[in-house]
């Protein structure tokens, strides 16, 4: 079965630092671009960061830009992001998600994770 | 940035009758565009890409239309499992890659 596992969210002070990983099972993962997407509560989705399947490319929406670093081990058949510098407005339901098609980047979501939360406050 | 617009924001259908959601670009996305459901409690799930390709084991109650600025996801018969938050999303010119605001359909 095709699965990915969000782990690390928590609760952090403005300032502060979290790395998300996400687990991937049930398919070739280095054959993949990988994308991370979150949720306010209450709201829409927002993109945050896509990383292509070798790892060789990587791209941010302008609000983490600076301040997320995605990155994979391929080996591990995980994807990470580290967030420093959390503000209040990172609060959210993170989700990584998988590319439909192989070796592409094409940028829309077959598989995704059930999430994990981030709420930044003091 | 394209700007995502979906209409309306809550649509509340009969079972069994049609529900038609909109969505438009700020400017041409070709057909590169995708459509997702996500139920309460729930990610999203893929259920259109390329404006218009059921992605798998999508019902074919489901259809995806438009092209260019204009696009519409089409319930043909709509069921209880069906509410839900549907968004579309473009993926022709990104970054970013960016999202509609969602409509939700409600069973009335």
């Amino acid at each position: 079965e095709v699965q990915l596992l969000e782990s690390g969210g928590g609760l952090v002070q403005p300032g502060g630092s979290l790395r998300l990983s996400c687990a991937a099972s049930g398919f070739t993962f280095s054959s993949y671009a990988m994308t991370w997407v979150r949720q306010a509560p209450g709201r829409g989705l927002q993109w945050v960061s896509t990383i292509s399947h070798s790892g060789g490319s990587t791209y941010y929406a302008d609000s983490v830009k600076g301040r997320f670093t995605i990155s994979r081990d391929n080996s591990k058949n995980t994807l990470y992001v580290q967030m420093n510098s959390l503000r209040a407005e990172d609060t959210a339901l993170y989700y990584c998600a998988k590319d439909l098609l192989v070796w592409g980047s094409d940028w829309f979501f077959d598989v995704w994770g059930r999430g994990t939360l981030v709420t930044v406050s003091s | 940035e394209i700007v995502m617009t979906q209409s309306p924001a809550t649509l509340s259908v009969s079972p069994g009758e049609r529900a038609t959601l909109s969505c438009r670009a700020s400017q041409s996305v070709s057909t590169n565009l995708a459509w997702y459901q996500q139920r309460p409690g729930q990610a999203p799930r893929l259920l259109i890409y390329a404006a218009s390709t059921r992605a798998t084991g999508i019902p074919a109650r489901f259809s995806g239309s438009g092209s260019e600025t204009e696009f519409t996801l089409t319930i043909s018969s709509l069921q209880s499992e069906d509410s839900a938050l549907y968004y579309c999303q473009q993926y022709t010119i990104r970054p970013p890659l960016t999202f509609g605001g969602g409509t939700k359909v409600e069973i009335k």
